[in-house]
């Protein structure tokens, strides 16, 4: 079984930059996808393949991927950005995610 | 655009199956993509359940591939979970997905909610 760790929250005050990690041993030879799931609603694809990011998914967001952490940046946050957020990655033709982050913007 | 609609009952009685079906829109299920199945318990985080290509290929969680399957029907642009004997540890909320070359889900159905209870 592959383990991704998250920290289970992360605060930003409104307008400074967040950082959520991903570890695992050698995630940087991984891709790593993140996800955003707001309350109430499904997950939604927000980077994939560490720093790619889909149409829809605002500039303030953006992935690295490097040794044993894959990182999410947020920057410039946004109230709107509460959320729970989930790295992902497939090992061995089975996807593996985190156990996720919840982000809370005071 | 792609939509995914997920159905099913929504109450299960312990050691009976659980059955569901993804209805996809806007998009031929034969075209590319991997279809899957990803569950979230209350209050918890995500479970990756399986996925399928529309050849037929499959792939489990192995911790759930003894009572799972998943079916594909291109003739209905529809694919299918059943897992079985179920207990009170499969109540979650249970998405249908598009993953685009089998890697990342790009594409969720709103989720459908199975409780499982006598």
């Amino acid at each position: 079984s592959y383990v991704l760790t998250q920290p289970l929250s992360v605060s930003v005050a409104l307008g400074q930059t967040a950082r959520i990690t991903c570890e695992s041993n050698n995630i940087g030879r991984k891709n790593v996808h993140w996800y955003q799931q707001k309350p109430g609603q499904a997950p939604a694809l927000l980077i994939y393949s560490d720093t790619n990011r889909p149409s829809g998914t605002p500039e303030r967001f953006s992935g690295s991927n490097s040794g044993n952490t894959a990182t999410l940046t947020i920057s410039t946050a946004q109230a709107g950005d509460e959320a729970d957020y989930y790295c992902q990655v497939w090992d061995t033709s089975t996807a593996f995610f985190g156990g996720g982050t919840k982000l809370t913007v005071l | 655009q792609v939509q995914l609609q997920e159905s099913g009952p929504g109450l299960v009685k312990p050691s009976e199956t659980l059955s569901l079906t993804c209805a996809v829109s806007g998009y031929s299920i034969s075209s590319g993509y991997y279809w899957g199945w990803i569950r979230q318990s209350p209050g918890k985080g995500l479970e990756w359940i399986g996925s399928i290509y529309h050849s037929g290929n499959t792939y489990y969680n192995p911790s759930l591939k003894s009572r799972v399957s998943i079916s594909v029907d291109t003739s209905k642009e529809q694919f299918s979970l059943k897992v079985t004997s179920v207990t009170a540890a499969d109540t979650a909320v249970y998405y249908c997905v598009g993953l685009y070359s089998g890697t990342y889900c790009d594409h969720w159905g709103q989720g459908t909610l199975v409780t499982v209870s006598s």
